[in-house]
C-alpha cells in the first residue's frame, strides 16, 4: 500500500537536545517537503527537496536541517536553536522536481506532534 | 495582501444547507489548484484538483475564476461529516508553495 509515513506520531524534546523527524515514502516521488503548522494556523514550509542530493530552505528553516540522501527518505532534525519547536509537523511529497512535475498536489504523511520536555 | 487567503470562518450551516468558501491567489502563474480537507489534529487530505475551469465530485464544485484570481469550492447538501478545515493551495512551482490558512466549516444537525 502506498504512501508517506512519519515516525514517531509523538515526540517529546529536552532542553538542549536535538532530536529526528522521520519521513518515508513509496510512491516514488521525487519531490519531499516538511511544514510546521501551530494550533490554529496555517501551514508553514520548513525545507523542501525536488531531488536526491538536494533541498532548499522554506520560509522558517532557521534551527531546522535536513538530510536528503536517498529518494524515499527526507528526514527532520529539530536542533537546540530552534527554541519554540512545540508543533506539528507534517511531511508531505508530490510527483516531479520542476516544470510540471512542480504543479501537482503533494500528499501528506499522518504527521508528528512534537513537545518539550 | 496575502498571497493566499481564505476567510478563516468559521462558517457554521445546519445539515442539507448548500456553502460555498472562495480562496483569493496573488501569483498569477498558478497553473494548478488544490483543496484538501483537514480534520482536527489530522494531516490534510486532498479533496480536489482544478486544472481548467472547474470540477466536480459529487456533492463539491470547484470552480476556478482566473480573470479575478480566485477558486472556490462549493458543497451542496451538507453533512455532519463535512465539518472540517478546508485549505486551498495555488500551486506556482517551486518558488510559491504556500496554502491557505483554511476555513473552518461546522455543519449541525
Amino acid at each position: 500500500d502506498g504512501g508517506i509515513t512519519q515516525s514517531p506520531k509523538y515526540l517529546f524534546r529536552k532542553e538542549g537536545q536535538n532530536v529526528t523527524l522521520s519521513c518515508e515514502q513509496n510512491l516514488n516521488h521525487d519531490a519531499m517537503y516538511w511544514y510546521r503548522q501551530d494550533p490554529g494556523q496555517g501551514l508553514r514550509l520548513i525545507y523542501y527537496s525536488q531531488i536526491v542530493n538536494d533541498f532548499q530552505k522554506g520560509d522558517i528553516a532557521e534551527g531546522y536541517s535536513v538530510s536528503r540522501e536517498k529518494k524515499e527518505s527526507f528526514p527532520l532534525t529539530v536542533t537546540s536553536a530552534q527554541k519554540n519547536p512545540t508543533a506539528f509537523y507534517l511531511c508531505a511529497s508530490s510527483i516531479g522536481a520542476g516544470g510540471a512535475g512542480s504543479n501537482q498536489p503533494q500528499h501528506f504523511g499522518d504527521g508528528t506532534r512534537l513537545s518539550i520536555l | 495582501r496575502k498571497e493566499v487567503e481564505q476567510d478563516p470562518g468559521p462558517f457554521n450551516v445546519p445539515e442539507g444547507a448548500t456553502v460555498a468558501f472562495n480562496c483569493t491567489y496573488s501569483n498569477s502563474a498558478s497553473q494548478s489548484f488544490f483543496w484538501y480537507r483537514q480534520d482536527c489534529r489530522k494531516e490534510p487530505k486532498l479533496l480536489m484538483s482544478v486544472y481548467s475551469s472547474g470540477n466536480e465530485d459529487g456533492r463539491f464544485t470547484a470552480q476556478l475564476n482566473r480573470a479575478s484570481q480566485y477558486i472556490s469550492l462549493l458543497i451542496r447538501d451538507s453533512k455532519l461529516s463535512d465539518s472540517a478545515t478546508y485549505l486551498c493551495y495555488p500551486s506556482g512551482g517551486y518558488n510559491k508553495l504556500i496554502f491557505g490558512a483554511g476555513t473552518r466549516l461546522a455543519v449541525h444537525p
